[in-house]
């Protein structure tokens, strides 16, 4: 299994600024997930995130807007870059599970309001 | 090709009655079929999961029913609890590990 920490929790931020969301696991993953899910809505995933590589972006996010981090084997960040109302959300990270298992887990997710 | 269809949007049940949901995919190289529970302010969680090579799967009050030939599985909570009421989210992989996700279904069980 894996513990995800995900801070903040949540954040009110201001149109225009920046947020930069931290995920850290308990134990080592290859990859690891960025989603988001507006409330009552399914999860769309932003990026993929191996260490010591370029993050994967799904079609319609871009580097620019949510970059990301994975300095090592147990951490990753995303920033949402100058932020307008429409990035208000969830952000969820999630790994999965070592070996032969493809259990997904998640962290508690970061809700994000813009004002 | 790659979405994975789920219904209803939200369900009403009785408690002690039996909670379906049902989800349909196209792409056959989909290995392996989760159902997520996620209860609000919380990311989702595994409930149950199922492969391909079985029809159907139970852990306590929780059934995974597979179809392969019409390509659909579902969901059935036995006996449900308040306790159970929750967002559900069937998804589907293949080898690669990403998910693709089921819209949703928001599952409240009346006392």
């Amino acid at each position: 299994s894996a513990v995800i920490s995900q801070k903040p929790s949540r954040d009110i931020c201001q149109r225009g600024t920046s947020l930069t969301i931290q995920c850290q696991v308990d134990s080592q993953v290859t990859m690891m997930f960025w989603y988001r899910q507006q409330p009552g809505q399914s999860l769309t995933l932003i990026a993929t995130a191996n260490q010591g590589s370029e993050a994967t972006y799904e079609s319609g996010f871009v580097i620019d807007k949510f970059p990301i981090s994975r300095p090592n084997l147990t951490f990753s960040t995303l920033t949402v870059s100058n932020m307008s109302p429409e990035d208000s959300s969830i952000y969820l990270c999630s790994v999965h599970a070592g070996g032969a298992s493809t259990e997904a887990f998640f962290g508690q997710g970061t809700r994000l309001t813009v004002v | 090709q790659q979405q994975v269809k789920q219904s209803p949007q939200s369900l009403i049940v009785q408690k002690g009655g039996i909670s379906i949901i049902n989800c349909a995919y196209e792409n056959t190289a989909f290995d392996y079929f989760p159902w997520y529970q996620q209860f609000p302010g919380k990311g989702p969680a595994l409930l149950i999961a199922i492969r391909p090579d079985v029809s159907e799967k139970k852990e306590g009050r929780f059934t995974i029913s597979f179809n392969k030939s019409a390509k659909q599985f579902s969901l059935h909570i036995m006996d449900s609890q308040p306790g159970d009421s929750a967002t559900y989210f069937c998804a589907a992989s293949t080898s690669n590990y990403q998910l693709i996700w089921g819209a949703g279904t928001k599952l409240i069980i009346k006392p």
